[in-house]
């Protein structure tokens, strides 16, 4: 089983809409949780941490659920500069590794 | 700080050549990462270093690939020989202990 399982999407939305990515781990002791964000040909870039309470960074909310295992990334009032590949990062905590969800593709539509 | 750096950032090289890949990992970080991204696989953690000891190099696809730190400022990932299957993006990262990872512009390597 993979350590990280994202759905590769594509998603296809309009200017303005909301969008939420989920994620699910498979390790329940892991502690550190992230959303990364790459842009075409480039690399990825952190987009923010996620907190057990759940935090929120302008128009993007992460949200952890323990109990179910999963990461979520919510992005509201969707702009054309969202379009990008969104990552979900977990560190398992029995080292430092990082292990990477594939990715999930936005496309904000005009 | 300059970030992470690698170099090169473009490679083309004949199957059975070997590629040596450069990382320099923003100064004081202590773990450093090598991943290998394609668009079949993703992301992949290739090994990563801790204080320049590899602690984890269970990604490493094959004996054709090996990655060295000899100091805390530089790390190498050497495949020899090449195959066209190693063709991808090749990522350099580095970090705190559970604080995020940074990476480098990445080496994109074509093996033909």
């Amino acid at each position: 089983r993979k350590e990280v399982e994202q759905d590769p999407g594509p998603f296809n939305v309009p200017e303005g809409a909301t969008v939420a990515f989920n994620c699910t781990y498979s390790n329940s002791a892991s502690q550190s949780f992230f959303w990364y964000r790459q842009d075409c040909r480039k690399e990825p870039k952190l987009l923010m941490s996620v907190y057990s309470s759940g935090n929120e960074d302008g128009r993007f909310t992460a949200q952890l659920n323990r109990a179910s295992q999963y990461i979520s990334l919510l992005i509201r009032d969707s702009k054309l500069s969202d379009s990008a590949t969104y990552l979900c990062v977990v560190n398992p905590n029995t080292g430092n590794q990082f292990y990477f969800g594939t990715g999930t593709s936005l496309t904000v539509i005009p | 700080d300059a970030g992470v750096i690698q170099s090169p950032r473009h490679e083309v090289t004949e199957m059975g050549q070997e590629v040596t890949l450069r990382c320099k990992p923003i100064s004081g970080h202590d773990y450093l990462f090598w991943y290998r991204q394609t668009m079949m696989r993703g992301l992949e953690l290739l090994i990563y270093f801790n204080n320049n000891v590899p602690i984890d190099d269970s990604g490493m696809p094959e004996d054709r690939f090996s990655a060295k730190m000899p100091n805390a400022s530089f790390s190498t990932l050497k495949i020899q020989p090449s195959e066209p299957r190693d063709s991808a993006v090749y990522f350099c990262a580095s970090s705190f202990v559970n604080t995020e990872a940074f990476f480098g512009q990445g080496t994109r390597l074509t093996v033909v």
